[in-house]
């Protein structure tokens, strides 16, 4: 059981470049969620899916668009990476009979 | 929203004294209340949680206790040692696969000196 794993671990983007944060759980879990955390700032949602085929806005959602793939699968997508979005992003997952969230080991991103 | 607000920013002990972090909560619908550990360079990690209905929970060295009248909840850690060093998040929800949005607070960098 690897839990959930993110790739890739650090990433650095040019101003205006894009990219898709990749995010899978083994656990069967049906909800799943990406965070953004800055120093001094905690994590913040930026979006959640409750259930393959949906997916809802979090706290700070602009600038990225996600993608349920499948049960296993969430995506984070920078369409133009400003350096606003330097910063290091964490997926969780729950399962619908709990509250509980397990998070992956998190990507850094840098954008100059 | 919910607002969680949690001090202190940072926190020194001694090993083998106790660390108490506190957060308070605004919406009176949160019930659900975890905390998480994280150490440097890894995702945090869940070591204790505690709903509404209950106003204390322990497990061995670590205890949250819940005030939810003041709406406030408190991580407690006895007997400290060196591995407890980490960031500390508290995070509010009002629970449910579609309600159960996090709010985080923003941390508390414990550090124990050995």
């Amino acid at each position: 059981n690897a839990g959930v794993t993110q790739t890739p671990k650090f990433q650095v983007l040019k101003t205006g470049q894009s990219m898709t944060l990749q995010c899978a759980q083994d656990m069967n879990h049906n909800s799943m969620y990406w965070y953004r955390q800055d120093p001094g700032m905690g994590l913040r949602l930026i979006y959640y899916s409750a259930s393959e085929g949906t997916t809802d806005k979090g706290e700070v959602p602009n600038g990225y668009n996600v993608s349920r793939l499948n049960k296993r699968e969430f995506s984070l997508r920078l369409e133009s990476a400003a350096p606003s979005q330097t910063s290091v992003y964490f997926c969780a997952s729950s399962d619908s009979g709990t509250d509980t969230q397990y998070f992956g080991p998190g990507t850094r991103l840098t954008v100059l | 929203g919910e607002n969680v607000e949690q001090h202190p920013s940072t926190l020194s002990v001694q090993e083998g004294d106790s660390a108490v972090i506190k957060c308070t909560y605004s919406d009176s619908a949160s019930n659900y209340f975890p905390w998480y550990k994280q150490e440097l360079g890894k995702g945090p990690q869940l070591i204790i949680d505690i709903r509404s209905n209950v106003g204390e929970k322990k497990d061995q060295r670590i205890a949250v206790t819940l005030n939810k009248t003041a709406k406030h909840f408190s991580l407690h850690i006895t007997e400290t040692q060196p591995e407890d060093s980490a960031v500390y998040f508290c995070a509010a929800s009002k629970g449910g696969s579609t309600l159960g949005r996090l709010y985080f607070g923003r941390g508390t960098q414990l550090t124990v000196w050995p």
